[in-house]
């Protein structure tokens, strides 16, 4: 079955720093992947996606994510983090072996520190 | 556009009680998801409807739920009787191709 491995429940960083969320996927077809951003009290909205087309996926809010097939990961990335960027980070798989089924992660929640 | 509309944004009553969550789905899109989030259990797929018709209730937990689409504009999720169990923030999400996923607000259930 497919599944998707976020590492690390929480990851906690400091304002200006580098972020790193890493996404793993199991499928042996390339599927769609996508992240997701929960802010507290709100649904899911999407950071962005990765459909077949160039491996480097840019995002909103200044966030990026690169597709590699050969280590089935979609790590998300951001350069610099804002205190506004403290939220739960869903990766998510569609398609691929899992056929019409999104999967979602177990999520991943970053803390920015002043 | 409005987005994914969910109603009640918070509901609470007590075990035994019927409750019924609601949701209106984007204009045009014609797949429609039911989660449930728990600090336990995540976010959790109970059903999913492709065209007013359900694809996949396997999530569902069991036969105290249901889920019905009864047109494109429209889906309820009815949990009678309700459980402490069940307290949870429930959310719909709509797709026009069944992959991005559009999730509305969700409703906060508190059973007593």
């Amino acid at each position: 079955a497919q599944s998707v491995t976020q590492l690390g429940s929480h990851v906690s960083v400091s304002e200006g720093a580098l972020v790193l969320l890493r996404c793993n996927y199991s499928s042996s077809v390339p599927p769609y992947l996508f992240w997701y951003v929960q802010y507290p009290n709100q649904g899911l909205q999407l950071l962005l996606k990765y459909t077949s087309a160039a491996t480097l996926v840019k995002g909103i809010n200044g966030f990026e994510a690169e597709f590699k097939k050969s280590e089935t990961s979609f790590h998300l990335t951001k350069p610099s983090a804002h205190m506004s960027d403290a939220a739960e980070y869903f990766c998510a798989v569609h398609g691929g072996t899992g056929g019409f089924k999104t999967i979602f992660g177990a999520g991943t929640r970053l803390f920015v520190k002043a | 556009d409005a987005g994914v509309i969910q109603s009640p944004r918070h509901e609470v009553t007590e075990m035994g009680q019927e409750v019924t969550l609601r949701c209106k789905p984007i204009s045009g899109h014609n797949s429609l998801f039911w989660y449930r989030q728990t600090m336990m259990r995540g976010l959790e797929l109970l059903i999913y409807f492709n065209n007013n018709v359900p694809i996949d209730d396997s999530g569902m937990p069991e036969d105290r739920f249901s889920a019905k689409m009864p047109n494109a504009s429209f889906s309820t999720l009815k949990i009678q009787p309700s459980e402490p169990r069940d307290s949870a923030v429930y959310f719909c999400a709509s797709s026009l191709k069944g992959d991005e996923q559009f999730f509305g607000p969700g409703t906060r259930l508190t059973v007593l």
